[in-house]
This record gives structure tokens, C-alpha cells and sequence, in this order.
């Protein structure tokens, strides 16, 4: 069965700091990742994808993805964290032809100023 | 990218009462949707996939009288909760895939309901 971890619970970043969010996957088949950013009593909004291609994925928001499939591995980054960055942040794996996404447990971001 | 509406963005009602959430697709079409309830912190746990012109597809545990799916048109899906108590309160979140098998899904802003 496809699934995604995410192994912390929360991620606590200083401002300006790198911030890096990890998430390993387990599908059979060829994975289809995504990361979605909440904020709260939101819904979730798209940050970036891997289908196929380059390894690292850059998307919304000055957020970048590494892929790497030796690793079964997916984790988020962003170079210089800001305050508003500040959110819960779920990793989801789709395998092709089939629309459904398993999510992660989530991550809480909190960035310090 | 698209939009995805949910109406109403919160409600409070007494148990026993019915609940009528809305999910529309505004600037396309989607045969298909999802309806998620996600506790506070937590994951989203899908309940069920709708299906326009057929019945939703509901994950093992969601009680299909419980919640009512229909999927009335191409842009429209309802999510019912029938008979709520206070145990149905939670963040309940509905999606559309984008057109084609790359796409990401889109999210609508959710719902809060609250059995009183």
C-alpha cells in the first residue's frame, strides 16, 4: 500500500535560518509526491510536485524538494525561513491512474523570529 | 491554478440535526472529488471519493448513512452528515483533481462544524 512518514512533529527554524521538512514514501511503482502547506482553519494549498525529471523540484513560495529515490525520499527545504512561514506541512504520494492521496501525518513548522 | 469553494466555511447546529456541506469547482469541471475530515493537528483521513452521475466510493469505516454524498453536477458535491452529534464535530475538507493524471489535487477551504 502506498504511504508517506513524516518522522517529526514539529520543526522549530529561526528566522533566516534553512528549513528543512522530511518525508520518506513506500509505494509500488513509480511515485507521485507532493507537498501541501496549511495554515490554519484553512484548506491546503499546493507548494510543489515530482512526476518525473529532475531530481529537485523548486515551487511556490521559494520552496524546493529533493527526490531521491535511493532514499525513498522527499523532503522539503527552503534556504532562508521566514515567520510566515510558519504553518503545518503535508507530504501526499498518488500513484498514476489513481486519484487518491495518501497524506502524511503533517508537520508543524513554527519559524522564530 | 483552480479554485475549489466550500460552503459553509463554518457551522454550529444542535445534535440530532442534519448538516448540508457544499464543495463546488469553480473554473472547471471534476467527475471526480474527495471530502476529508482532518482532527485538530492532525492528517487528513479521506472519508469517501464522489463520483458525478454515480454513488461515492466510501473508505472502509466511514458509515454511508452517516454521511450523505452526492454529486449533483460536474462542478457540485455535497456532503451531508445526517443525525450529528457532538463525535461528528471536526475540519471537513473537500478536493478536485486538476484535468489530466499529473495535475495536483485542489483543496477547498474547509468547514468547520461544531454539534452542539
Amino acid at each position: 500500500a502506498q504511504s508517506v512518514a513524516q518522522p517529526e512533529d514539529q520543526v522549530n527554524v529561526a528566522e533566516g535560518n534553512p528549513l528543512t521538512v522530511k518525508c520518506t514514501y513506500s509505494v509500488s511503482g513509480n511515485p507521485y509526491l507532493f507537498w501541501y502547506v496549511q495554515y490554519p482553519n484553512r484548506g491546503l494549498q499546493f507548494l510543489l510536485k515530482y512526476i518525473t525529471g529532475d531530481n529537485l523540484v523548486k515551487g511556490s513560495y521559494g520552496f524546493e524538494a529533493e527526490f531521491n529515490k535511493s532514499q525513498t525520499s522527499f523532503h522539503l527545504k527552503k534556504p532562508s525561513a521566514l515567520v510566515s512561514d510558519s504553518a503545518l506541512y503535508f507530504c501526499a504520494v498518488r500513484l498514476y491512474g489513481n486519484n487518491r492521496l495518501a497524506f502524511g501525518k503533517g508537520n508543524q513548522v513554527v519559524v522564530i523570529p | 491554478g483552480a479554485v475549489v469553494s466550500q460552503h459553509p466555511s463554518w457551522v454550529i447546529c444542535k445534535s440530532g440535526t442534519s448538516v448540508k456541506i457544499e464543495c463546488r469547482s469553480l473554473d472547471f469541471q471534476a467527475t471526480t472529488m474527495f471530502w476529508y475530515r482532518q482532527f485538530p493537528k492532525q492528517s487528513l483521513m479521506l472519508m469517501a471519493t464522489s463520483n458525478e452521475g454515480s454513488k461515492a466510493t466510501y473508505e472502509q469505516g466511514v458509515e454511508k448513512d452517516k454521511f450523505l454524498i452526492n454529486h449533483a453536477s460536474l462542478t457540485l458535491s455535497t456532503l451531508t452528515v445526517t443525525s450529528a452529534h457532538p463525535e461528528d464535530s471536526s475540519f471537513y475538507i473537500c478536493s478536485a483533481p486538476g484535468q489530466g493524471a499529473w495535475n495536483e489535487q485542489f483543496f477547498g477551504p474547509g468547514t468547520r462544524l461544531t454539534v452542539l
